[in-house]
């Protein structure tokens, strides 16, 4: 069986300012790790995953994540982050063979102000 | 269509009624999967059909859930007897392959019961 913890609930930060939300996991198999957004009022969205290769991957708005086996975390990052990146952000995990059933963490609100 | 389609967004029932809730995937997405959101949480697995089929439906909790897919496109979730604890955002989404957890959600129904 897989979990996800995400520590914060909640993180407040300036815009412009650099963020990393926490994503840890646990997992008695190799892994694929995601990261999904859920803007207010929309469905949750893709905006990065791992699945093998180069343990550092990007989104097209500037986020990063970086896969850390050792650590057994997938934090996601962002240099400067803009009033719009306002919103909740999952991690989540799953196996291979599970059919890509996703185990989510509880969440981390992102709220950034001017 | 362009996205995975839910109806209808909010349903309000009274405790002890039934409910379906509707998805409806992308053209061509043979994965189907739903999860429930309760306040506060991450989304929880229920169930995920490969075609016509629910080739996992370990995340139901109880036998009062039941979904199905009979023409491998269009799902619905069915809820008996509804009780006040099963009020959460229901939601479903599609995948070509069903691998690879990149999935598109839908909006999600919102299903409160009093």
């Amino acid at each position: 069986a897989q979990s996800v913890t995400q520590l914060d609930s909640q993180v407040p930060v300036f815009e412009e300012a650099p963020v990393e939300l926490r994503c840890n996991y646990s997992s008695s198999v190799s892994v694929y790790l995601f990261w999904y957004v859920q803007y207010p009022n929309q469905g949750l969205q893709l905006l990065l995953k791992y699945l093998s290769g180069s343990t550092l991957v990007e989104s097209i708005n500037g986020f990063e994540a970086e896969f850390n086996k050792s650590q057994t975390s997938f934090h996601l990052r962002k240099p400067s982050v803009h009033i719009s990146d306002t919103a909740e952000y999952f991690c989540a995990v799953s196996g291979p063979g599970t059919a890509s059933k996703l185990t989510f963490g509880t969440g981390t609100r992102l709220q950034v102000t001017l | 269509g362009a996205g995975v389609s839910q109806t209808p967004s909010n349903k309000v029932t009274e405790k002890g009624k039934y409910v379906e809730l509707r998805c409806d995937p992308i053209s061509g997405h043979t994965a189907l999967y739903w999860y429930r959101q309760s306040l506060g949480q991450g989304p929880e697995f229920l169930i995920y059909f490969q075609g016509t089929g629910a080739a996992d439906d370990s995340g139901l909790p109880n036998d009062r859930f039941f979904a199905v897919r009979p023409e491998g496109s269009v799902s619905t979730l069915k809820i008996q007897r509804t009780e006040r604890g099963d009020s959460a955002v229901y939601l479903c989404a599609s995948s070509s392959t069903g691998q690879g957890g990149s999935y598109t959600f839908g909006s999600g129904t919102r299903l409160t019961v009093v």
